[in-house]
């Protein structure tokens, strides 16, 4: 069984440009969850995601950024006219709906995102 | 406002000693505690957790850790390190049910000199 998947691992935008970040859910997941790692930060929490649906959104900044899960695909952080500050590792974790492992949270390899 | 505190950046040992990373976290009800590594350039991996029960909990790689309620604390320990353990290593909380966002220490990097 595939881990969670993250791509690009890497990705350079220009001031102004737009990131998409995708992620793949370990097989059996329905739930989504992005984190963002600061230098000599831990990770914050952006955004829980079922399918189709944004359960909490308390920690995404009210601007530019955006998330989605759809029915069919993986999930999709987007940042728009990114901003140096945007610069960071973006993680993606999942986890089952049931199961003996139902509360734990899988993360991805991650994104590292650099702005210049 | 809910937080982690992990009380050590750095840590650094010879391979042999032991080894306790601190983690304390804000009152909040009803807790569910995490302790993920990080290899470097790996992703971050589980190594132990508490839902409730008995409060030492064993992980993977002889890995365990204490949930001491009175003192809101979930310190991780490993009685003898070895050169492999040298990762970074953070502690999370989850407030309230079984699912919902994590809210993580700053991490602590460990340092295992052979």
């Amino acid at each position: 069984n595939a881990g969670v998947m993250q791509n690009p691992r890497h990705l350079v935008r220009r001031r102004g440009q737009e990131a998409r970040l995708r992620c793949s859910p370990m097989k059996g997941h329905s739930h989504v969850y992005w984190y963002r790692q600061l230098p000599e930060e831990g990770l914050k929490f952006m955004v829980y995601l079922q399918k189709e649906n944004i359960i909490d959104e308390s920690g995404m900044p009210k601007e530019r950024f955006s998330a989605e899960f759809p029915k069919e695909g993986p999930s999709i952080l987007r940042i728009q006219q990114v901003v140096r500050g945007d610069s960071a590792a973006y993680f993606c974790a999942s986890s089952p709906s049931e199961g003996i492992r139902y509360n734990e949270q899988f993360f991805g390899p991650g994104t590292r995102l650099t702005v210049l | 406002a809910q937080s982690v505190s992990q009380h050590n950046h750095h840590v650094i040992l010879s391979e042999a000693a032991s080894l306790e990373l601190g983690c304390n976290y804000s009152y909040g009800g009803t807790v569910n505690l995490f302790w993920y590594v990080q290899y470097p350039g790996q992703h971050l991996q589980l190594l132990l957790k508490y839902f409730s029960g008995d409060p030492l909990v064993k992980g993977i790689k002889g890995f365990e850790a204490e949930f001491i309620k009175s003192k809101f604390s979930f310190n991780l320990r490993k009685p003898s390190v070895q050169w492999s353990d040298t990762a970074e290593y953070f502690c999370a909380v989850r407030y309230g049910g079984s699912q919902g966002n994590l809210i993580f220490g700053k991490g602590t990097k460990l340092s295992v000199k052979p």
